[in-house]
């Protein structure tokens, strides 16, 4: 079974800091995806990171997927109240064409005004 | 249209009704999905239908049974719940393995 492992579990800031997630495994994944999810509604799809080392950046939003594949690292630029929520990371199999989703527990942000 | 469109948003059913949530997508999505979330808890896939047919069912009591009506529908049949079975059910689709698109989800609880 793989799984995915987010730190830390909780985070309260106040607004204009700088944060970084975490999520690591043991475990290779073909890709890891990075959602947000605002409380009673689903998860909404921020990025999917495919290539060892890959960098991307979505507006204050910058997301790391290691060199071997087996962790991601999101970090939020200046964060804003509208980021508050649940972020979850989920990784697909090693093998390619799995559509199972593995997701971690994630992390729940609060910035504060 | 990027989006999974689930109904209904809420439902209160007895241990003893026969409901059915309701997921549609015009994504031209291969794969659908059902996961099952508690709270404070991450999503916990229940099935998985690849071509409108049944690929993953990840042990899940016979009292859920879906159903993929087409390419674009999936149902998810609820009959004799527990209360233990009260969450926010979610509906995904995606193209590839790669990037899931989730709708707003149903809240159910069971009395």
């Amino acid at each position: 079974t793989q799984l995915l492992e987010q730190s830390p579990q909780f985070l309260s800031i106040q607004e204009g800091e700088n944060l970084t997630v975490y999520c690591n495994s043991s475990s290779v994944f073909s890709s890891l995806q990075w959602y947000r999810q605002e409380p009673g509604e689903g998860p909404v799809l921020l990025v999917t990171v495919v290539t060892g080392g890959e960098v991307k950046k979505l507006k204050r939003l910058t997301f790391q997927f290691g060199d071997a594949r087996k962790d991601s690292s999101l970090h939020i630029t200046a964060a804003q109240p509208g980021d508050t929520g649940l972020y979850l990371c989920a990784g697909d199999g090693p093998g390619a064409g799995s559509y199972q989703l593995t997701f971690g527990k994630g992390t729940k942000l609060s910035v504060i005004p | 249209d990027t989006e999974v469109t689930q109904t209904p948003k809420h439902l209160v059913m007895g241990m003893t009704n026969k409901k059915s949530l309701k997921c549609e997508q015009h994504m031209g999505h291969r794969a659908m999905y059902w996961y099952k979330q508690k709270a404070k808890k991450p999503p916990e896939l229940m099935f998985v239908y690849s071509y409108e047919k049944l690929s993953i069912n990840e042990s899940v009591p016979s009292r859920f049974s879906p159903e993929c009506p087409n390419s674009s529908l999936l149902n998810l049949h609820l009959h004799a719940l527990q209360p233990e079975d009260s969450a926010l059910y979610l509906c995904a689709s995606s193209q590839t393995p790669l990037e899931a698109f989730f709708g707003q989800g149903t809240r159910l609880t069971v009395v």
